[in-house]
């Protein structure tokens, strides 16, 4: 199975802040890495996939970048309703796989 | 209004069985390919199995394969996960997805999940 690590694992950071979190793939999966921002409680969503193709009525401070192994998810300015958790997962192979989860919390 | 809704979880003895069930509606349920997913409490989501949009292709991970089986009801649009010989192991919010068009493995859509609890 491919392997995704994210880190950072957690982040503090405040309103209006560019962040970014980086997402790496234990093998090459050109750009099948997506991106979902989960609430507590609530259903992952679906904010950037393809590495770069940002969902419909996804705010556009999220952007995604990256091909290969090496994946990253910026939000340029933060917003309060975005201190969530970040799961990249890659549609390359069988099984899709997740990662761990990069916490965003509020400073 | 599109949305899926799960139905069918519960606090299960190890070794027993439940059947999850997933409505669709607001979109044509025929034309996607539809997974369940599994989340573990404090970890990331796991796939458990997709199934095409005709019902013809199936796949399961390995942890599941041989116990769990996924179906789905077109004319209803109804989406299924029967689950056998469960273990603590399988304790997680289950979820259904709906795949992308042309990329299934992008999950565009998601219930809001059904808990499922192993436990004697």
């Amino acid at each position: 199975d491919i392997q995704l690590t994210q880190s950072p694992s957690s982040l503090s950071a405040s309103v209006g802040d560019r962040v970014t979190i980086t997402c790496r793939a234990s093998q090459r999966i050109t750009n099948y890495l997506n991106w979902y921002q989960q609430k507590p409680g609530k259903a992952p969503k679906l904010l950037i996939y393809g590495s770069t193709n940002l969902q419909s009525a996804v705010p556009s401070r999220f952007s995604g970048s990256g091909s290969g192994t090496d994946f990253i998810l910026t939000i340029s300015s933060l917003q309060p309703e975005d201190f969530a958790t970040y799961y990249c997962q890659q549609s390359y192979g069988t099984p899709n796989t997740f990662g761990q989860g990069t916490r965003l919390e509020i400073k | 209004q599109v949305q899926l809704v799960e139905s069918g979880g519960g606090l299960v003895k190890p070794g027993g069985s439940l059947r999850l069930s997933c409505e669709a509606s607001g979109f044509i349920f025929s034309d996607f390919y539809m997974s369940w997913l599994r989340q573990a409490p404090g970890k990331g989501p796991e796939s458990v199995s997709d199934i095409s949009a005709s019902g013809y292709t199936i796949d399961y991970a390995d942890s599941v394969k041989g116990r769990f089986t996924i179906s789905r009801d077109n004319a209803n649009n109804s989406l299924f996960l029967l689950m056998n010989n469960l273990r603590a192991e399988d304790t997680a919010v289950y979820y259904c997805a709906r795949g992308r068009a042309y990329s299934h493995g992008i999950r565009d859509l998601w219930g809001q999940g059904t808990l499922v609890t192993v436990s004697s």
